[in-house]
C-alpha cells in the first residue's frame, strides 16, 4: 500500500458525461501528479499541483481540467467524455524536502466510456 | 524533450535465472533520476528500483540491480533468481531534477515461467 488513495477504482459512463476522479496523497506529501495510462498512449502525464498551485502541465486536454485543495487531496475532471478518454488515471504524490522526490503511485481509477 | 525507449516489448525466464530488461533515454540535462516501476497484473505502479545520474555506483535492490551507463544514456534493470511474481509489465521512467514529472518508456512485458 503506497499511501496514496484513488476513489472511485471503476466507473463506467456515456459519451458526452462528466466524471470527477479523487486522489488523497500520502500524509506530508505537497506535489500531486496526475496520469493517464492506455493501450495507445501508454503513461503520459497530464498535470501536476504544488501545495495548491498548478506547477507543470503535460497532454492535458482543454477537456480535462484539476485542482488541488486547501487539504492537498486533488480531483481531476474529465468533461465532454469521448471514447478515446477510456483509460486508467493514476495519481501519484511526492515528498518536499526529499532529494529524490519519489513518487508513490495510487491504485488507479479505470474509466470507460461506452 | 526527454524520450525513454524500451526496445523489448516482451520477454521470458525461466523461475531462478537471471534476466536483464533494456532502457535508453535521451536528454540534455545534467541533473536527473531514473526508475524502474513495475505493474504487475493488480496494475499498481510499484517502485522496483532508483538511480541518481550524479552518482557513479549502480543502484542494488535485493535481486534487483542496474547496469547505468551515463555516457551511453543507458539504464537496465537486472533481476537475479527471477520469482513468478516477477511476472509483470516493466516500466523505465526519467525524471528531470526533483519535483518534476516522470516520463516512461512503453514498457516490457516479463513473464517468469515454471
Amino acid at each position: 500500500d503506497s499511501g496514496v488513495t484513488q476513489t472511485p477504482k471503476h466507473l463506467i459512463t456515456a459519451t458526452g458525461q462528466r466524471v470527477t476522479l479523487r486522489c488523497s496523497p500520502r500524509s506530508g506529501d505537497l506535489s500531486v501528479y496526475w496520469y493517464q495510462q492506455s493501450l495507445d498512449q501508454g503513461l503520459q502525464f497530464l498535470i501536476q499541483y504544488y501545495n495548491g498551485e498548478e506547477r507543470a502541465k503535460g497532454n492535458i486536454l482543454e477537456r480535462f481540467s484539476a485542482q488541488q485543495f486547501p487539504d492537498l487531496h486533488s480531483e481531476l475532471n474529465l468533461s465532454s467524455l469521448e471514447l478515446g478518454d477510456s483509460a486508467l488515471y493514476f495519481c501519484a504524490s511526492s515528498a518536499p524536502g526529499s532529494g529524490s522526490y519519489e513518487q508513490y503511485f495510487g491504485p488507479g481509477t479505470r474509466l470507460t466510456v461506452t | 524533450a526527454q524520450t525513454v525507449t524500451q526496445s523489448q516489448p516482451e520477454m521470458s525466464v525461466q523461475e531462478a535465472e537471471t534476466v536483464t530488461l533494456s532502457c535508453t533515454y535521451d536528454t540534455s540535462e545534467s541533473n536527473y533520476y531514473l526508475f524502474w516501476y513495475k505493474q504487475p497484473p493488480s496494475r499498481q505502479m510499484i517502485l522496483v528500483i532508483r538511480q541518481e545520474a550524479y552518482k557513479q555506483q549502480n543502484a542494488t535492490e535485493n535481486r534487483f540491480s542496474v547496469n547505468f551507463q551515463k555516457a551511453a544514456k543507458s539504464f537496465s534493470l537486472k533481476i537475479s533468481d527471477s520469482q513468478l511474481g516477477d511476472t509483470a509489465m516493466y516500466f523505465c521512467a526519467f525524471r528531470r531534477g526533483s519535483n518534476y514529472k516522470l516520463t516512461f518508456g512503453k514498457g516490457t512485458l516479463l513473464t517468469v515461467n515454471p
